[in-house]
């Protein structure tokens, strides 16, 4: 059974850099692709990035100067780094295995504030 | 404004059949394959379809899905009050070098 869990802060200050870890059990993260998707209060999906298991990355243009994401194989994580952010940036942020569109397990999602 | 575009709610009856839509361009949608996703109120999306009309193990056959051009759509049939929750199409972009999403359909089963 695979199961990914999302973890970090739930509220983050402007222009400071939110980190998210994704732990993943019942599979190990370098046999597959991973992605982060967010989804902004009230409103659609947003595919921030994926980490594919040869190690290419490939981001969201429009977030690709602010955000970074990789993979701690010795936790077995999925890690995403966003930086400067802002009250745009508030979101449900999932990770979830698989790359491009398809995309065939989720975490449960963590919801980031981000407000002074 | 999202790459693909969804009704914003479409509604039927119990038991009855829906059809959703999603319409995008040459460089989506009309050069790769259409995943669906569902997700039901205060849970994570979850992968319906992919490749257009490939079910993943354990959805079932109650929904389908198809492509023509450059719009897919998701049928459901024999619709029950649990499938009430928001669709969302999904496809890489080759000209964004993105996934694209629609902007997700709300079902609502009367």
């Amino acid at each position: 059974q695979v199961q990914l869990q999302e973890s970090g802060p739930g509220l983050v200050k402007p222009s400071e850099t939110l980190s998210l870890t994704c732990s993943v059990s019942g599979a190990s993260v370098s046999n597959y692709h991973w992605s982060w998707i967010r989804q902004p209060p009230g409103k659609g999906l947003e595919w921030i990035a994926y980490l594919t298991r040869s190690g290419d990355t490939i981001y969201n243009p429009s977030l690709s100067s602010r955000v970074a994401i990789s993979l701690d194989t010795s936790k077995n994580q999925v890690s995403l780094k966003m930086t400067s952010v802002t009250a745009a940036d508030t979101a449900m942020y999932y990770c979830a295995r698989g790359a491009v569109a398809i995309l065939n397990y989720w975490g449960q999602g963590i919801l980031v504030t981000v407000s002074s | 404004q999202s790459v693909l575009t969804q009704p914003p709610s479409v509604s039927a009856a119990t038991g009855q059949k829906v059809t959703i839509s999603c319409s995008g361009s040459g460089s989506n949608i009309g050069n790769d394959y259409v995943s669906w996703y569902q997700q039901l109120p205060g849970a994570a999306p979850k992968l319906l379809l992919y490749e257009n009309d490939q079910r993943p193990s354990g959805i079932p056959a109650r929904f389908s899905g198809s492509k023509s051009g450059m719009s897919a759509t998701l049928d459901i049939t024999g619709l029950q009050t649990g499938d009430e929750a928001d669709y969302y199409c999904g496809a890489w972009d080759t000209s964004l070098r993105s996934v694209v999403f629609g902007g997700g359909t709300r079902l609502t089963v009367l």
